[in-house]
């Protein structure tokens, strides 16, 4: 059974350009939730998605955003890139069996991306 | 929100020893705890994980712990090994059950 997939593996981009990142997850998970991990801030939360929608969303700027397609592939965009905005991007999918959200979630590889 | 704060962020111990690692969560609604491993340069992976409705839970030489009470949660090595070393993260679902809440990890380092 493939795992999560996450594309670009790396990117690098300028500040003020934007980015699109993708995240296919385990066939079957509907819900795709997407993290930042920078040293010493450890997996900060993004959002979530589940059947298309956005059900959460972390303390982010509004230059962060995402989407879900039907088929459970996910997108996240980040618009006018800041230095800080270089991390590991990770996206991860879980099991939502009968509205129970509480199964461990699969993680992505990873995007990492550098902002110069 | 939810909040999950971890101790201690770096543990160093010898090999054999017993590693022990602490969260509290602030949502006394959250009702599941999971702990990822992240090795270098690779993804987290979950190692175990605990509902609320549990006291304690094993797996071979990894326990966590829960105290809903106190609201927190520990995770137990025992007979720690080489392959121990890594990044230990605690999570805590919000009581929407839509996000994992991730404290800020615990690296640490088994020497032989």
């Amino acid at each position: 059974k493939a795992g999560v997939t996450q594309t670009p593996r790396y990117l690098i981009k300028t500040r003020g350009q934007q980015v699109t990142l993708s995240c296919s997850p385990i066939s079957g998970h509907r819900s795709v939730s997407w993290y930042q991990q920078t040293p010493g801030q450890g997996l900060q939360f993004l959002f979530e998605y589940f059947s298309e929608t956005q059900r959460n969303k972390g303390n982010f700027p509004g230059r962060f955003s995402g989407r879900q397609f039907s088929n459970s592939r996910s997108e996240m965009n980040v618009s006018t890139l800041e230095l800080g905005d270089s991390a590991l991007y990770l996206c991860a999918s879980s099991l939502i069996v009968q509205g129970s959200a509480n199964y461990g979630y699969t993680f992505g590889s990873g995007t990492r991306l550098t902002v110069v | 929100g939810e909040n999950v704060e971890q101790h201690p962020s770096t543990l160093s111990v010898q090999e054999g020893d017993s590693a022990v690692i602490k969260c509290t969560y602030s949502d006394s609604a959250s009702n599941y705890f999971p702990w990822y491993k992240q090795e270098l340069g690779k993804r987290p992976q979950l190692i175990i994980d605990i509902r609320s409705n549990v006291g304690e839970k094993k797996d071979q030489r990894i326990a966590v712990t829960l105290n809903k009470t106190a609201k927190h949660f520990s995770l137990h090595i025992t007979e720690t090994q080489p392959e121990d070393s890594a990044v230990y993260f605690c999570a805590a679902r919000d009581q929407a059950g839509t996000a994992l809440i991730f404290g800020k990890g615990t690296t640490l380092s088994v020497s032989s």
